[in-house]
Formats: C-alpha cells, structure tokens, sequence
C-alpha cells in the first residue's frame, strides 16, 4: 500500500524568506503526487500536480514542487512567503490503477509566517 | 459555479443521536469520498464511492453509514456506534476512473461536528 510521510509537523519562517516543505512517499509505481492547502476551519485547496513529464510543476500562488524518484521525494518551494501563506499544507499519492481517485495524505505541515 | 457544498458548516448532537451530514457536488464527478480531520492526524478515509449505488469502506468506517443513490450527492449519518464522533468532516470528489493527468481530488468546505 502506498504511504506518505511529511517529516515536519510545524514550521516557521519570516515572511520574505524562502520555504522547502518535504515530502516522502512510497509506492511500487511512478505515482500521481499532489500538494494540497488548508486555511483553518476550511477544505483543501489544489496546490500542483504531477502526473508525467517534467519533473518541475508549477503551482497557484507562487509554488512549485519537484518530482525526485531517486529520493522518493515531492518537496514543495516557494522563493518568497506572504503572510498569507500561513496555512497547513498537505502531500498526497494517488494511485494509478482502476481506484483511479483515491489518494492517501500525509499528516500534514503547519506553516507559519513570521511578520 | 461548479463545486461542492456541505451542511450544515457546524453540528450538535447529542450522545446516542445518529446524524447525517450532507455533501452535495454538480462536477459531473463520478468518484465521491468521506474524510475525518482530528487535530494533528492529517485526513482519514472514512468511505468512498467510485460509481452510483456502489461504495466501499475506508480506513475507519466503523461507527459510519453512507449511500450514493444519486451522481451528485453522497451523504455521511454518524451513528451512535461511533466512540468519538466529535471532529472536523471533509467531502471531496475526483473525476474517478475515466479521469486523467492526476485525478485530483475536490474539497466542500467542511462540517465541524460537535457531541455534547
């Protein structure tokens, strides 16, 4: 089954700064990988997707992820945090199979932003 | 505007009552699911369906009921067989098996359920 693992619960960071969300997953196959955003006492939001091809996506809102399959990684950046950011923000893998849809999340990273 | 909508955004209940929650999508999307959020635990897969009348049980599905008579409505009842019933809920659609390049999932803005 696949799985997904987010290392860092919480991080803060000074607006203006650069950010670097990681992400790990492990799955037997070249996945779908999605980040997502949550506001508080809100649903998530589509950030990027990968699916194929380039392994640099582009994203809403200033963001970007890199596929590494060497690493099993689909790290988020952003070059320059808004205070506006501060949200919680969530990696996920999707399987490519007939379930085609069905995603697992990981546990999410807090972000803060440091005026 | 397509999406989908969730109600009520807030829920009491009290302890031994049954509720259902309410999810309602108009993105001509196939694939409909449940989530629980508890403080810290990410998204939890409670049910989902992936077709009309037809839906399979998640990773917690204990205590929860679902039905999917129609394409674009896919309602959570609560029992009262479920220990800890308090927490946020999130209903989401995707495309499902005819989709492609990601199949991404679509989020309502979530019901907040509180057991007194």
């Amino acid at each position: 089954a696949q799985s997904v693992t987010q290392p860092d619960i919480h991080i803060t960071v000074s607006e203006g700064a650069s950010l670097e969300l990681r992400c790990n997953y492990s799955y037997g196959a070249t996945p779908y990988l999605f980040w997502y955003v949550q506001s508080p006492g809100q649903g998530l939001q589509l950030l990027l997707k990968y699916f194929s091809g380039d392994t640099l996506v582009q994203g809403i809102k200033g963001f970007e992820a890199e596929f590494k399959r060497s690493q099993s990684s689909f790290n988020l950046r952003k070059p320059s945090v808004h205070w506006s950011d501060a949200a919680e923000y969530f990696c996920a893998v999707g399987v490519i199979n007939t379930n085609a849809g069905k995603s697992t999340f990981g546990d999410g990273t807090t972000l803060t932003v440091k005026p | 505007d397509g999406g989908i909508t969730q109600s009520p955004k807030y829920l009491f209940r009290k302890e031994g009552q049954n509720v259902t929650l309410s999810c309602e999508q108009n993105l001509n999307h196939d694939a409909m699911y449940w989530y629980r959020q508890d403080p810290g635990q990410g998204l939890r897969l409670i049910y989902y369906s992936q077709i009309v009348n037809d839906f399979q049980k998640g990773d917690i599905a204990e205590g929860y009921s679902v039905s999917r008579e129609k394409k674009e409505s896919f309602p959570l009842t609560v029992t009262s067989a479920q220990k800890n019933p308090t927490a946020f809920y999130l209903c989401a659609s995707s495309i499902g098996r005819t989709g492609r390049k990601g199949n991404e999932q679509f989020f309502g803005p979530g019901t907040r359920l509180t057991v007194l």
